[in-house]
């Protein structure tokens, strides 16, 4: 059985650039949450996707959107990048219902 | 608004004592806790979790106690070895399956 993988591992982006983060789910898990770690802080919910669908939301700008797919991986994206998007990006996947989640290694993204 | 609170941001414990680490909350339609641990460069690994139902969970070394009364739960690791130094994240979700709300983590240091 495969755990979360999250690629790339590290990211550099320009201000004002598209991003595209990558996540696959672990075997079963239908379920896929996408967090925000700043440096020194506690991982911030984005999104979560269920079968495809968004299926809540943190306080997050339009500017960050997501898409899950019938295989369960999914795709965070972020637009018009600002300097304060650097952070650590989690993905989670967890089987619907299920109460724990399983994370990823995330992506370090640097945006300059 | 913090709603999940970790009011230490680092803890040392020597070899073989015991480890505690507290976590406040605020919402009370939190229904369900977990308690993660980070490894630098890695994603956070589920430890062990608790649900409101309930006022304590063991699993081997790690203990979970919840004061759903004074919205407080707590984490006793015994005895604690030097490879559970990392950083602790206490999490809260208001139902299974929902998304966690992190608090800010304690570092732990257990020196041998």
């Amino acid at each position: 059985e495969t755990g979360v993988t999250q690629s790339p591992t590290h990211l550099i982006k320009t201000r004002g650039q598209q991003v595209t983060l990558r996540c696959s789910s672990q075997s079963g898990h239908n379920t896929v949450s996408w967090y925000q770690q700043a440096l020194g802080q506690g991982p911030q919910f984005i999104f979560q996707y269920y079968r495809e669908e968004e299926n809540g939301r943190g306080n997050f700008p339009p500017r960050f959107s997501g898409l899950q797919f019938p295989n369960y991986s999914s795709e965070l994206n972020v637009n018009a990048l600002e300097l304060d998007d650097s952070a650590l990006y989690l993905c989670a996947s967890q089987f619907q219902g299920a109460p724990e989640a399983f994370f990823g290694q995330g992506t370090r993204l640097t945006v300059v | 608004d913090q709603q999940v609170k970790q009011n230490s941001p680092s803890l040392s414990v020597q070899e073989g004592r015991i480890s505690i680490l507290n976590c406040d909350y605020t919402n009370s339609m939190f229904d369900y806790f977990l308690w993660y641990k980070k490894y630098p460069a890695e994603g956070p690994t589920f430890l062990i979790s608790i649900s409101s139902i309930k006022d304590k969970n063991e699993d081997g070394r790690f203990t979970v106690f919840l004061n759903k009364s004074a919205k407080h739960l707590s984490l006793h690791i015994v005895p604690s070895q030097p490879g559970d130094s990392a950083v602790y994240f206490c999490a809260a979700s208001a139902r299974y399956g929902q998304n966690f709300v992190f608090g800010p983590g304690t570092r732990l240091s257990v020196l041998p």
